[in-house]
C-alpha cells in the first residue's frame, strides 16, 4: 500500500526567504501523481501544485516548485519569497483510488 | 470558483440530533465523492468512499449505522451523523474529483459542533 511521510510536523520562515517542505512516500507504481495542498486556518483544502512521475521536469507555480526524485521518492515543496498568506498547514498527498496524504507540516511566516 | 459546494458550514445542535451535510460538485459529474473527518492540528482521515448508486465503501473503525452515506446523483452526495453525540464534533469535509490520479477538489467543511 502507498504510504506518504512528512518529516516536519513544524516548521518556520522569515517573509520573504525561502523554505522547503519535505515529503517521501513508498509505491510500487512506476507511473503516477503526487499533490501539494495548502489548508489556511480557513481549513479551505487547496491544491497548490501536482507532479506526474513519468515527467523528469519539476513542476513549478509561481512562487511554489517541487524538488521530485523519484528514485529516492522524495517530493519537496519549495516556497520562494515567503508571504505571510503562506502561513499553513501543507499536506503532501499520492492519488490512489482515493487520496493518501501526509500527516501534515504547520508552517509559519515570521514578519 | 468553487467546483464542489459543501453545505451547511457550521452546526451547533443538541445531542441526539441527527445532522445531514451536503456536498455538491459544481461543474462535473462525480461518481464518486469522498468524506473526511479532521480532528485539530491532525491530518485528513478519510471516513467514506461515496459510490454513485451504490453502497457507501467506510474505512475500517468507521460506524456506517452512524454515518450515513447517500449519493443519489452524479452531483449530489449526503452525509448524515445520525443520533450526534458530543464526541462525533469535528470538522467534516468532502472531495469530488474528474477521476482517478487527477486532484480532489474540496467543498469548504463542516464544522459540527454537538452540545
Amino acid at each position: 500500500a502507498q504510504t506518504v511521510t512528512q518529516s516536519q510536523p513544524e516548521m518556520s520562515v522569515q517573509e520573504a526567504e525561502t523554505v522547503t517542505l519535505s515529503c517521501t512516500y513508498d509505491t510500487s507504481e512506476s507511473d503516477y501523481y503526487l499533490f501539494w495542498y495548502k489548508q489556511p486556518p480557513s481549513r479551505q483544502m487547496i491544491l497548490v501544485i501536482r507532479q506526474e512521475a513519468y515527467k523528469q521536469q519539476n513542476a513549478t507555480e509561481n512562487r511554489f516548485s517541487v524538488n521530485f526524485q523519484k528514485a529516492a521518492k522524495s517530493f519537496s515543496l519549495k516556497i520562494s519569497d515567503s508571504q505571510l498568506g503562506d502561513a499553513a498547514m501543507y499536506f503532501c498527498a499520492y492519488p490512489t483510488e482515493k487520496l493518501v496524504f501526509g500527516k501534515g507540516t504547520k508552517l509559519t511566516v515570521n514578519p | 470558483g468553487a467546483v464542489v459546494s459543501q453545505h451547511p458550514s457550521r452546526v451547533i445542535c443538541k445531542s441526539g440530533t441527527s445532522v445531514k451535510i451536503e456536498c455538491r460538485s459544481l461543474d462535473f459529474q462525480a461518481t464518486t465523492m469522498f468524506w473526511y473527518r479532521q480532528f485539530p492540528k491532525q491530518s485528513l482521515m478519510l471516513m467514506a468512499t461515496s459510490n454513485e448508486g451504490s453502497k457507501a465503501t467506510y474505512e475500517q473503525g468507521v460506524e456506517k449505522d452512524k454515518f450515513l452515506i447517500n449519493h443519489a446523483s452524479l452531483t449530489l452526495s449526503t452525509l448524515t451523523v445520525t443520533s450526534a453525540h458530543p464526541e462525533d464534533s469535528s470538522f467534516y469535509i468532502c472531495s469530488a474529483g474528474r477521476g482517478s490520479n487527477q486532484p480532489q477538489h474540496f467543498g469548504d467543511g463542516t464544522r459540527l459542533s454537538i452540545l
